[in-house]
């Protein structure tokens, strides 16, 4: 069974520039969240979707947003890169978003912004 | 809201010694509880949980943690480090409220194995 792929796994950009990182959950599962790592703030929660469906939304500018498509695909947006916005950005998915099911973690995708 | 207090952002112990990391929530209702394990550029990977039942928990690698609810902790301990057991230890809580089961994470551990 295949994991979490998130793409690309690295990625550079400029200030002012908008990114869109994708996350492919596991086969079946319907629930995708986001999470922002960084060496300051740690790991911060973004959002979760739920068959297509923002459930819950952390505390970040609307600078940062998501979506979920039908095949529970998920990228996340994020618009006027700051270069505060260089982090790890990881998906994690689950079968219903329930935590009492594990959520499993892809490996990530770091954004750098210059 | 919840919040999660990791004391002591890097621990290291020598191969062979007992390994505890420590990890204190807070949280208005009964939460669940997570130990997660990252190693360099990787993502995050479960190691145990704590939902409901017995407090003691065992998970992969030969980790365990106990869940305290008279001191909010849920330590991580394992009997002897190995080699491979150098990563970063994230603990992290839920609320347990369908449909906002977003994890609160600790600031983490870096856990240094000495040979």
């Amino acid at each position: 069974k295949a994991g979490v792929t998130q793409t690309p796994r690295y990625l550079i950009k400029t200030r002012g520039q908008q990114v869109t990182l994708s996350c492919s959950p596991i086969s079946g599962h319907r629930s995708v969240s986001w999470y922002q790592q960084t060496p300051g703030q740690g790991l911060q929660f973004l959002f979760e979707y739920f068959s297509e469906t923002q459930r819950n939304k952390g505390n970040f500018p609307g600078r940062f947003s998501g979506r979920q498509f039908s095949n529970s695909r998920s990228e996340m947006n994020v618009s006027t890169l700051e270069l505060g916005d260089s982090a790890l950005y990881l998906c994690a998915s689950s079968s219903n978003g329930n935590l009492n099911t594990e959520a499993f973690f892809g490996q990530g995708t770091r954004l750098t912004v210059v | 809201a919840q919040s999660v207090t990791q004391l002591g952002s890097h621990v290291s112990v020598s191969e062979g010694a007992l390994v505890l990391l420590r990890c204190n929530y807070s949280s208005s209702v009964p939460p669940y509880l997570f130990w997660y394990v990252q190693y360099p550029n990787q993502g995050l990977q479960l190691l145990l949980k704590y939902t409901t039942g017995a407090t003691l928990v065992k998970g992969i690698n030969g980790f365990e943690a106990e869940f305290k609810k008279s001191e909010t902790s849920f330590h991580l301990t394992k009997p002897s480090a190995h080699m491979s057991d150098a990563a970063e230890y994230f603990c992290a809580v839920s609320d347990r409220i369908f449909g906002n089961e977003k994890l609160t994470f600790g600031t983490g551990t870096r856990l240094t194995i000495i040979p």
